[in-house]
Order: C-alpha cells, then sequence, then structure tokens
C-alpha cells in the first residue's frame, strides 16, 4: 500500500542544473499536484494535472516545468536550478478534485541548491 | 495577499490539557476547510475537515469548530498527547478551483509530558 512515492528524497544541485523529481500514485487517481514548502511559507501550489496529458499552472510555476505522460506519475522539472529553488518538494494526488475530498501527499524531497 | 492565516507560529501545551490552534480566511468563496498535521521529514497528513454549510465536526479527541461570520476556524485537541507534537496546516478550498487546497504557514505544537 504505496501510495504517493517521491524520488529522490535529497538532492543537491549546483546552480545552473537541471534535474526532474518523480511522483507515483498508486490509488488512479485522476489529480495531481506538486507543492512546495519553505519556512514560513506554509505549502504553495507549484503546478497541477486534472489528468493524464494535461498540466496547468499554481501560484508559483517559474523555474519549473511538469509532464503527465501517465495517469500514475507526475514529474517536476528544473531546467536551470537556482538557490531560490532551494526547499521541500511534496507530490499529492486526489480522485477527482471534488469539493470534499483531501489530498494525499508524499514524503517529500529535499533540495538545495549551491 | 494570503488567503488562509494562521497567526500563532507555535503552541505550547502540557499534557492532558486542551490544544487550541486557530485559522482565519479572506476569501469568502471558500467553503471546505482541511486540517493537516505534518511530522518531521514526513508529508502533511489529513486530521479532519469541515463543510461550511456546517459549524462543527467532531472525530474523537480532535474537534474543528467554524465561524462563517467571523471568517475563522479552529483545531480543538482534548485531551493532548506528547505524540501529537507537529506542525498543522490549515487549509481551504473553493471559489471555482475546488480541487485546489490554499494552505497557512503553519503552527507548531508542542504538547510537553
Amino acid at each position: 500500500n504505496a501510495g504517493v512515492t517521491q524520488t529522490p528524497k535529497f538532492r543537491v544541485l549546483k546552480t545552473g542544473q537541471s534535474m526532474t523529481l518523480l511522483c507515483a500514485q498508486d490509488m488512479n487517481h485522476e489529480y495531481m499536484y506538486w507543492y512546495r514548502q519553505d519556512p514560513g511559507m506554509g505549502l504553495r501550489l507549484i503546478h497541477y494535472s486534472v489528468g493524464e496529458g494535461t498540466t496547468a499552472k499554481g501560484e508559483v510555476p517559474d523555474g519549473y516545468n511538469v509532464s503527465r505522460l501517465k495517469k500514475q506519475n507526475f514529474l517536476l522539472g528544473l531546467e536551470s536550478a537556482a538557490p531560490s529553488q532551494t526547499s521541500v518538494y511534496f507530490c499529492a494526488s486526489s480522485y477527482y478534485g471534488q469539493e470534499n475530498e483531501k489530498l494525499f501527499f508524499g514524503s517529500g524531497t529535499q533540495l538545495s541548491v549551491l | 495577499d494570503q488567503q488562509v492565516k494562521q497567526n500563532s507560529p507555535s503552541l505550547s501545551v502540557q499534557e492532558g490539557r486542551i490544544s487550541i490552534l486557530n485559522c482565519d480566511y479572506t476569501n469568502s468563496m471558500f467553503d471546505y476547510f482541511l486540517w493537516y498535521k505534518k511530522y518531521p521529514a514526513e508529508g502533511p497528513t489529513f486530521l479532519i475537515s469541515i463543510s461550511s454549510i456546517k459549524d462543527k465536526n467532531e472525530d474523537g479527541r480532535f474537534t474543528v469548530f467554524l465561524n462563517k461570520s467571523a471568517k475563522h476556524l479552529s483545531l480543538h485537541i482534548v485531551p493532548s498527547q506528547p505524540g501529537d507534537s507537529a506542525v498543522y496546516f490549515c487549509a481551504a478550498k473553493g471559489g471555482g478551483s475546488n480541487y485546489k487546497l490554499t494552505f497557512g504557514k503553519g503552527t507548531l505544537l508542542t504538547v510537553n509530558p
């Protein structure tokens, strides 16, 4: 019963490097989300997807790209990492995004950009 | 502008006492509210929720109260236990984007034995 799995759990990048964070869910959820958490800022939505093949921008999308080629996977890419992208990244999913639904979160990826 | 506000960054209570965590919101279109609990190095986990058509929802030791006129909700934990020590996030959804959650900054609760 894995739920939402994020890889990697930790990563250190140098400024300008690129990387991809992988999120996988085994609950057959339609909706998936990427959030970042910064000290004193709560969780902020980066990008989200309402189904396979779809993506949309959230509150803080700049510097990130996403892809949802398969229903169970949601990838978050950083093309040219910046120190401002040092954060903890959380992936989440939900069935259909209905009003009374909750989101299920992964355990997070700690990213440091030097 | 911050639409969901948790004005207390931290709260410390004694084991067995009541913990009250507060949350205010500004968007009158929000109609569903959730509380998430987060331990260090883990993802947030769902705790309890309330719809705007209710003013109270209870689940064991946890009760959430909603005051729509004041745009205020609170989470009560009775009795508090050391294992409740965590960061608690208030979140809201609604207003045409029902599937997206807007989070507060969180409150760190410490329950002392």
